[in-house]
């Protein structure tokens, strides 16, 4: 099946700086991508929509100047979490949709973020 | 508002036994209904889905859910539990613009 990577998988980061999550589809396209965010034990919240070509869409709640999303190719979206503090710690993880079974999404194996 | 209800969030089964999910979705139109699973520290692997047609649907694992209109349903099963089947289980709805909304999750737990 169709596989999506992020990098990297675990980062550890001092409060104010910034970070960036990448994610990929590795053998199919995706002009669309999704962000989401989980903390423990909970379940998963959409933050945003990433679009290639054009500005993601951001979920009501989620700031777009805090967490910068770009989707600079048809296999890449980027999540940058900018000036990070330790209430932005979590698990985040990214989707892309399949194209050949309307749907379904594959999702990355996730980035655990820590900001200390 | 459309979404996904999971009633329990912990479940607690011995090896061998049912495993009995359960989802309840709001809706007024037809739904597409997922089942991923989640492993610690890793991201969703697709279980089943259902869009159209067969009401009940086999997935991976050894696993399957029946879609239920009149009782706006769509639990999870497995016949017999293996102890590998300890994960996390979220229900999900697929929403305009291909978004997936997720239940609130349901925690396996696998006794020898």
């Amino acid at each position: 099946g169709a596989v999506v990577s992020q990098h990297p998988s675990w980062v550890i980061c001092k409060s104010g700086t910034s970070v960036k999550i990448e994610c990929r589809s590795l053998d199919f396209q995706a002009t669309t991508m999704f962000w989401y965010r989980q903390f423990p034990k909970q379940s998963l919240m959409l933050m945003a929509t990433s679009n290639e070509g054009s500005k993601a869409t951001y979920e009501q709640g989620v700031e777009k100047d805090k967490f910068l999303i770009n989707h600079a190719s048809l296999t890449l979206s980027t999540l940058t979490v900018t000036s990070a503090h330790p209430e932005d710690s979590s698990f985040y993880i990214c989707s892309a949709p399949s194209g050949a079974s309307y749907g379904t999404q594959y999702f990355g194996p996730g980035t655990r973020l820590l900001v200390l | 508002a459309q979404s996904v209800t999971q009633l329990g969030s912990h479940v607690s089964v011995s090896e061998g036994a049912l495993v009995l999910l359960r989802c309840n979705y709001s809706s007024s139109v037809p739904p597409y209904l997922f089942w991923y699973v989640q492993y610690p520290n890793q991201g969703l692997q697709l279980l089943l889905k259902y869009t159209t047609g067969a009401t009940l649907v086999k997935g991976i694992n050894g696993f399957e859910a029946e879609f239920k209109k009149s009782e706006t349903s769509f639990h999870l099963t497995k016949p017999s539990a293996h102890m590998s089947d300890a994960a996390e289980y979220f229900c999900a709805y697929l929403a305009a613009g291909n978004k997936l909304t997720f239940g609130g999750g349901t925690r396996v737990l696998v006794k020898p």
